[in-house]
């Protein structure tokens, strides 16, 4: 079964600090990876997609991919109280042409 | 108007209403599809058409019956509807499933609540 599982939270960082937001998949036969923003009340809005491993770095966001691993996480720097949102992880695998959705992970920054 | 938009951002029906919702998206892609979001639970993929075709229906009750006119506009008709079906309503494009960076973009969603 392809599942995409995220640890539901809430996360709390205080203003500043990174935060790290974890996702683990099950199959490996994934082919692209995405991460979106969902502030309550409002609709996905993406951040980034990764594909390769290693790291994909954009602004204070990076993306990091370990398929062998099964996991991508997502780094926020100099996290804002603007950060706080329940963060989506979706992975697309290459058997389906449709995104799979964690369940999310809440954030909360404290000012 | 720029983006995916959807109409009505709130819905209020009875169990024996019919009702519709509208999704459009101006950004000249391919792809639209129909999502499910209820509390505590992962966005669920009900409905996907590529180039006015429909390509995917993961065994959503015939009470959803979608419809895509175009490549620009989707619908979701609504009639006897449960009380389990309340939920927010996503509507999402993108340029191409089969790509790898195949990004999709949401709509502000329709807010559902079923009496």
């Amino acid at each position: 079964q392809k599942e995409v599982e995220q640890n539901s939270g809430p996360l709390s960082v205080p203003e500043g600090a990174i935060a790290s937001l974890n996702c683990t998949y099950s199959d490996r036969g994934s082919q692209s990876f995405f991460w979106y923003r969902q502030y309550s009340g409002k609709s996905p809005e993406l951040i980034m997609f990764i594909y390769s491993n290693g790291d994909k770095e954009d602004g204070r966001f990076t993306a990091q991919l370990n398929k062998a691993s099964q996991y991508v996480s997502l780094l926020i720097r100099d996290s804002q109280p603007s950060d706080s949102a329940t963060y989506l992880c979706a992975v697309k695998w290459r058997s389906a042409r449709q995104l799979t959705f964690g369940s999310g992970t809440q954030l909360t920054v404290l000012p | 108007e720029t983006g995916v938009t959807q109409t009505p951002r709130h819905l209020v029906m009875g169990m024996t209403n019919k009702k519709s919702l509208k999704c459009e998206q101006h950004l000249g892609h391919n792809a639209m599809y129909w999502y499910k979001q209820s509390a505590k639970k992962p966005l669920e993929l009900m409905f996907v058409y590529n180039f006015k075709e429909q390509t995917e229906n993961n065994s959503v009750p015939s009470r959803f019956s979608p419809e895509c006119p175009n490549s620009s506009h989707l619908f979701l008709h609504l009639h006897t509807l449960q009380p389990e079906d309340s939920a927010l309503y996503l509507c999402a494009s993108s340029q191409d499933p089969s790509g790898v960076g195949d990004t999709q973009y949401f709509g502000p969603g329709t807010r559902l609540t079923v009496l």
